[in-house]
């Protein structure tokens, strides 16, 4: 079944410094890709989503890059605050599965002020 | 702001016991789904409900078994608990479970402990 993996699985960084999270995966018949972002305790928050028609996605300090060919994302965070700091976490969906998501390990950003 | 409301926040069980875990949505969705983290495992996919039908099922375990009496619901029974089955359960929910591009929202999880 499809395998979604990320790197770095933790991550520390000064604030303002932009970071970049790859991920790959391993299914080409997947489609949709969301990102997830989970505080301590907290849910995961929705952040951002591409789909396999696209390159480029950006909404505000985010950046989502795909490539279809070598089954590759990467998210690139700018100007990073104390409050990205979390795990981020990678996902993929099928065109087949009703919704389900194949999530990666994670990556854990600290923040330092 | 709490549409997904998930119940109780933690549980601590004793092994054999059983457990339900609550789900309700206040989103208007159509979708629902389950899935498990534990300190072993990345997030897990465990069920999708679609309109109160089960759409798939990756759990090898029987004891496992949502339950949907309404549309905004999808309770979560555990049987014969295990240590193993301690782990952060997360309900989500999309507009349609149809729809692969569908956004999932995610409760903030109940956290069950098995001893």
């Amino acid at each position: 079944g499809e395998q979604v993996e990320q790197l770095p699985s933790s991550l520390i960084v000064q604030e303002g410094a932009s970071v970049l999270i790859n991920c790959s995966y391993t299914d080409s018949a997947s489609v949709y890709f969301p990102w997830y972002k989970q505080e301590p305790g907290k849910r995961l928050q929705f952040i951002i989503d591409i789909r396999s028609n696209m390159e480029r996605k950006q909404t505000q300090r985010l950046t989502l890059l795909f490539d279809k060919k070598t089954k590759h994302l990467s998210l690139h965070i700018t100007a990073t605050q104390p409050g990205d700091s979390a795990i981020y976490f990678c996902s993929a969906s099928m065109n087949y599965n009703q919704g389900k998501l194949i999530f990666g390990q994670g990556t854990k950003l600290s923040i330092k002020p | 702001d709490p549409k997904i409301i998930q119940k109780p926040k933690y549980l601590v069980a004793v092994t054999g016991s059983e457990k339900i875990l609550i789900c309700e949505q206040y989103l208007g969705h159509n979708a629902m789904y389950w899935y498990r983290q534990s300190a072993k495992k990345p997030l897990e996919f465990m069920f999708s409900y679609s309109y109160q039908k089960l759409m798939d099922n990756q759990t090898a375990s029987s004891r496992f078994q949502p339950q949907s009496s309404k549309k905004n619901h999808l309770d979560l029974q555990i049987t014969a608990l295990k240590p193993d089955d301690s782990a952060t359960y997360f309900c989500a929910s999309s507009q349609d479970g149809w729809g692969v591009q569908d956004t999932q929202y995610f409760g903030p999880g109940t956290r069950l402990l098995v001893l």
